[in-house]
């Protein structure tokens, strides 16, 4: 089976940084991706590892751990508008992309 | 360029009720993956579609079914509906080659079963 852990929640100021940690589980790994959701709107893509490291997208980087089975995403500079669902979504030699339960993100002023 | 759209927007149906909603995925892609989402969740994939057929299925009982048209354009049915069907159902599509990477989502279908 496939079974994926991230915090359920997490609370920053605007300004900081924060990091998003997600540990996963399952046969046939392929990738990493990372979604962002606003309430009432649909996911969005973020940023997607395969290999090992960090990839940064503007304020945005994830990094993968194939060996640990972990990866993060992180956020600089947080905005208000960063206020949002963030997911994890382990990516199978398939081609099924199976999300994480979310961390919802609070970014305070 | 069109992204993912999805038809309707919201839906009331009551138990025991048939439902089929619509998608059509972003220009280029030729996959369409389903997913639902209960409030405060993740969501859970159903199913996928390539080539007109279901390539792929999560944990879902039979009363979930699909179709994708020639146009790659696609359906969801859910027969004999449960108040546990209660959810918001995305469709997300992608190019085959992507292999899940990278999905386009559309802004779903609210659900409610009463």
């Amino acid at each position: 089976g496939q079974s994926l852990e991230q915090p359920s929640e997490v609370t920053a100021v605007e300004g900081a940084i924060v990091q998003i940690n997600c540990t996963y589980q399952t046969s046939g790994f392929y990738g990493l991706s990372w979604y962002q959701q606003h309430d009432g709107g649909a996911p969005t893509f973020l940023s997607y590892n395969a290999l090992d490291g960090l990839e940064e997208t503007g304020r945005f980087s994830s990094f993968l751990s194939r060996s640990d089975s972990y990866g993060y995403l992180l956020l600089q500079e947080l905005q208000m508008k960063d206020s949002a669902s963030y997911f994890c979504a382990v990516c199978s030699n398939t081609g099924k992309l199976i999300f994480g339960q979310g961390t919802t993100l609070q970014v305070k002023p | 360029d069109a992204g993912v759209t999805q038809s309707p927007t919201h839906l009331i149906k009551t138990r025991g009720q048939q439902v089929t909603l619509r998608c059509s995925p972003k220009s280029g892609h030729d996959t369409v993956s389903w997913y639902q989402q209960a409030l405060g969740q993740g969501p859970q994939f159903i199913f996928q579609y390539y080539e007109e057929e279901e390539r792929q299925r999560g944990n879902f009982p039979d009363r979930f079914s699909g179709h994708q048209f020639p146009n790659y354009s696609s359906e969801l049915n859910v027969n004999a509906l449960l108040l546990g069907d209660s959810a918001l159902y995305l469709c997300a599509s992608s190019y085959r080659t992507d292999w899940g990477e990278k999905l386009f989502f559309g802004s779903g279908t609210q659900l409610s079963v009463l």
